[in-house]
């Protein structure tokens, strides 16, 4: 069974440029969340999909970043313009909605974002 | 809001135990989860516990947690260079909807493994 997977696995853009972040959760997990981690904090949330409904988008920074996720199934986190202080890596991670997997969340390797 | 502490460094050598703690501050926290990054990788989930137990169990790795005092440990048993990572700590509690919510992460700590 495939894991998380995420594109790209490494953006370089220049401040001001727009950049869109995919994550595909784990064919069946209803659940999807954007983490971000700045250079050495910690692993922070951005917000929560239950399918394609915002459950929580508490954690987002400002109104630079929109999250998607059409259909239910892969997401999108866009950031637009992008400033210095987004630079660092984002996880997309998902989980079941119900059952004994409910505790799991699953973890992609992560999209390094470097803006210059 | 929920704060989550563990050490930055433990360095330990080859075979011997490793135990890695954290402190949590929500009591209402429902799972509480150990996860593994080697470098360039991204999150492993290791293993996690409920909150209405105090220890779990998995071939080398076990989960201590002491809910009275906020506490959580991994003990990692004959510790191999392979085990060279950072090991995060996480806590969640169920959102009103019933389902998971999202993590609260510590900030790692560095394992490194000296043969």
């Amino acid at each position: 069974e495939a894991g998380v997977t995420q594109f790209p696995s490494h953006s370089v853009i220049e401040k001001g440029q727009t950049v869109t972040l995919r994550c595909d959760p784990i064919s069946g997990h209803d659940n999807l969340y954007w983490y971000r981690r700045v250079m050495g904090k910690e692993i922070k949330f951005l917000l929560h999909f239950v399918k394609e409904s915002k459950q929580d988008e508490s954690g987002m920074p400002n109104n630079r970043f929109l999250a998607e996720r059409t259909g239910g199934t892969y997401s999108t986190l866009k950031v637009q313009p992008a400033e210095l202080e987004d630079s660092g890596v984002y996880f997309c991670a998902s989980s079941q909605l119900r059952g004994t997997g409910l505790a799991e969340q699953y973890f992609g390797p992560g999209t390094r974002l470097t803006v210059t | 809001g929920e704060d989550v502490e563990q050490s930055l460094f433990l360095s330990v050598r080859e075979g011997d135990s490793s135990v890695i703690n954290c402190t949590y501050t929500d009591s209402s926290s429902t799972y509480l989860y150990w996860y593994k990054q080697e470098p360039g990788a991204g999150l492993q989930l290791l293993t996690y516990i409920f909150s209405n137990m105090d220890m779990k169990q998995d071939q080398r790795l076990t989960v201590l947690l002491n809910k009275k005092d906020k506490h959580l440990s991994l003990r990692i048993a004959d510790t191999q260079t392979g085990d060279s990572a950072i090991y995060f700590c996480a806590v969640t509690s169920l959102n009103n909807g019933g389902s998971q919510g999202n993590l609260i992460f510590g900030k790692g700590t560095k394992l490194s493994v000296k043969p």
